[in-house]
């Protein structure tokens, strides 16, 4: 148990629907990151926020959005959703500058139908 | 998006060989980790280098930063049952930047 939660386990949605996956870091964790998995993408860094604030931006969709609450856990939130947002999404966190020792949580699967 | 390039793709070994798997990139990364992924979970942390021509242990696992920061292996030596699983490498490309870049995963089975 990596100390990092993430709900819901499983969502299915239909597209053009918009949903939202929560995550709480491990307690003292200020870093929050959020990954998509895909079949064909891989592993990808999607965001990453620090204590409450943007730190860095991967290759994220516009349509997709997330924030850090003050207490520290996040939510991402994808809308307008399409087939191909089917994935594995993962949120990590870790204390200020890990040097990439992230703690990853046990990640939402959404299928979009 | 940028992925660190893995090879090989997928391993099918007898518990107890030892195995060797590598990571290159085409640019320069300065920090390179070597996480694990089993099935229905997500990625855990193996080990961390952090220096060029640094190889680094954690039990029956031993990884290298190569030196030219553009590759690094993974060895395990006796595998055993749990080790199945994918092996993803990922990089840091800039010293301060937490944003891992990860490879395309070697995934390890093991035949009875």
């Amino acid at each position: 148990d990596s100390g990092v939660t993430q709900t819901p386990k499983h969502l299915i949605t239909a597209t053009g629907q918009r949903v939202t996956l929560r995550c709480s870091p491990r307690s003292g964790d200020l870093s929050v990151y959020w990954y998509q998995q895909s079949l064909d993408q891989g592993l990808q860094f999607l965001i990453q926020y620090y204590n409450g604030e943007e730190r860095a931006k991967g290759n994220i969709l516009e349509r997709f959005s997330a924030q850090q609450f003050p207490d520290l856990h996040s939510e991402l939130n994808l809308s307008s959703l399409e087939l191909g947002d089917s994935a594995l999404y993962f949120c990590a966190s870790s204390v200020v500058l890990a040097g990439g020792k992230q703690f990853f949580g046990p990640g939402t699967r959404l299928t979009v139908l | 998006g940028q992925q660190l390039n893995q090879s090989p793709q997928s391993m099918f070994i007898q518990e107890g060989e030892d195995v060797s798997m590598n990571c290159t990139s085409s640019s320069i990364f300065n920090t390179w980790l070597w996480y694990k992924q089993d099935p229905g979970e997500g990625p855990v942390l193996l080990i961390a280098l952090y220096k060029a021509g640094e190889l680094t242990s954690n039990g029956r696992l031993t990884a290298q930063f190569g030196i030219t920061r553009k590759d690094s292996f993974l060895n395990i030596s006796a595998s055993i049952p749990s080790d199945v699983g994918i092996y993803f490498c990922a990089g840091i490309s800039n010293f301060g930047n937490e944003k891992l870049t990860f490879g395309t995963g070697t995934r390890l089975t093991i035949i009875p």
